[in-house]
């Protein structure tokens, strides 16, 4: 069973640039999988960031991006803010009607 | 604007049933296809179901299928989530979203559902 992967946790100075991944334990994740991206802070309902890659959702801000790096689906975050401290999870598309999603990345701000 | 409010939630007995319900408004309803995604306390989301635009098509995620069903009544603007032999590790908050461009687009604030004895 193929396994959609993220990093747990990472840390990002105020200001700084990061870059959240998501991956695939068995193969490469393209286009072909319509990743999107998530924020979720404690208590409320997800917010949708990026889909088909690297489409921002309305009123997102341009310093979130997505992209495909290497073999994987990124999200980075340029210029980050100390509300940008939250959980980010990535989704894949896997075909025939079925999603899996990432097991999500704390993002720090310190 | 997009609205979805989910309802139904609440405490059942393992083996038990429940039937959510997730009441759409701001958008067409009867154009767009629908989600169910659940979150244990304290874990991460877990897609769960989704059925098409017009109700021809349902899909499930393996934990779910053969127990849960989804269904639409786009007369009511409204989803549904059967939910049947319910179990303990099913306890969680249950959350609809409008599907677009293969996302979840708009949210609902989620339903939670407790299973224990």
């Amino acid at each position: 069973q193929t396994v959609v992967t993220q990093e747990p946790s990472f840390s990002v100075s105020p200001g700084g640039t990061v870059t959240l991944t998501c991956g695939l334990t068995s193969g490469s994740v393209s286009t072909n999988y319509y990743p999107s991206w998530y924020q979720q802070t404690p208590g409320q309902a997800p917010r949708t960031l990026i889909y088909t890659t690297n489409i921002r959702s309305s009123g997102v801000p341009d310093r979130f991006s997505g992209s495909i790096l290497g073999n994987k689906a990124a999200l980075t975050i340029t210029g980050a803010q100390a509300d940008d401290e939250s959980d980010y999870y990535c989704v894949l598309y896997m075909g025939s009607g079925i999603w899996v999603f990432g097991g999500g990345t704390k993002l720090t701000v310190l | 604007q997009v609205q979805l409010v989910e309802s139904g939630g609440g405490v059942v007995q393992p083996g038990g049933s429940l039937r959510l319900s997730c009441a759409a408004s701001g958008f067409t309803f009867s154009s767009r296809g629908v989600h169910w995604v659940r979150q244990t306390p304290g874990k991460g989301l877990e897609w769960v179901a989704f059925v098409q635009y017009d109700g021809s098509s349902q899909y499930y995620a393996d934990s779910v299928k053969g127990r849960f069903a989804v269904s639409r009544d786009t007369s009511k603007n409204t989803l549904f989530l059967q939910m049947n032999s319910l179990r303990v590790d099913d306890t969680a908050v249950y959350y609809c979203a409008e599907g677009y461009n293969y996302c979840f687009d708009y949210w609902g604030q989620g339903t939670l559902v407790t299973v224990s004895s």
